[in-house]
């Protein structure tokens, strides 16, 4: 059955701290796999994609990897901000569907 | 550019009432999608069109939910009647790929049914 697995459920951190959300999934075939983060209130937005041949990609302080043989990737976030605070969803896509997990929600405390 | 617009962002409806989403998607995007988000979970699709074709409305509970895309471009999810368990935001995303490209989702239509 294709799964996306998301952890932890929710994560509560001290600005500045760095975090590690992490995402496990099932699906197959495989094309790519999306970051989303969701702030409250607002639709999902792209962070970053990974393919099958790319282990790690940053987009700022946002840094993504992939395994693709054990199927897990993992968003680290680095120096972390108030503004991190949201919903982060990892989106598995076979070149046809999309699998969606059920996020992360991240808080950032000043 | 305009991105995925969707109306209206809040909604609070009796139960066997009916209502109504309206989404545009970006211009020149000719996959469609509506999705259903509950709190705390990720969103599941309820619906993908490819311009006016429903090529996927398997999860659509037929019994009540109906959606439409006429010329291609906007589309419109109803639900009639509702029910208290329709309460969950209801997303609309666009992509320009077919099946593999990026999502671009609208800020989501919120449903509350007393």
């Amino acid at each position: 059955k294709n799964q996306v697995e998301q952890s932890p459920q929710s994560l509560i951190i001290l600005e500045g701290k760095n975090c590690t959300l992490q995402c496990n999934y099932t699906v197959s075939p495989f094309s790519n796999l999306r970051w989303y983060k969701q702030d409250t209130g607002r639709g999902p937005v792209s962070l970053t994609i990974m393919t099958f041949s790319e282990n790690t990609k940053s987009n700022g302080r946002y840094t993504a990897t992939l395994d693709a043989d054990t199927k897990q990737s993992s968003l680290h976030i680095t120096a972390s901000q108030l503004s991190d605070s949201a919903s982060y969803i990892c989106v598995v896509n076979t070149g046809n569907q999309f699998y969606f997990g059920t996020g992360t929600s991240l808080t950032v405390i000043p | 550019e305009a991105g995925v617009v969707q109306s209206p962002r809040y909604k609070i409806i009796e139960k066997k009432q009916p209502v109504a989403f309206w989404c545009n998607p970006i211009s020149g995007h000719n996959t469609l999608y509506w999705y259903r988000q509950n709190l705390g979970q990720g969103p599941e699709l309820l619906i993908r069109y490819e311009n006016e074709e429903a090529v996927d409305d398997s999860q659509l509970p037929k019994d009540r939910f109906s959606a439409e895309r006429l010329k291609g471009v906007d589309s419109t999810l109803k639900i009639q009647p509702a029910e208290l368990g329709d309460s969950a935001v209801y997303l609309c995303a666009s992509s320009l790929v077919p099946g593999s490209g990026e999502l671009f989702f609208g800020e989501g239509s919120r449903l509350t049914v007393l």
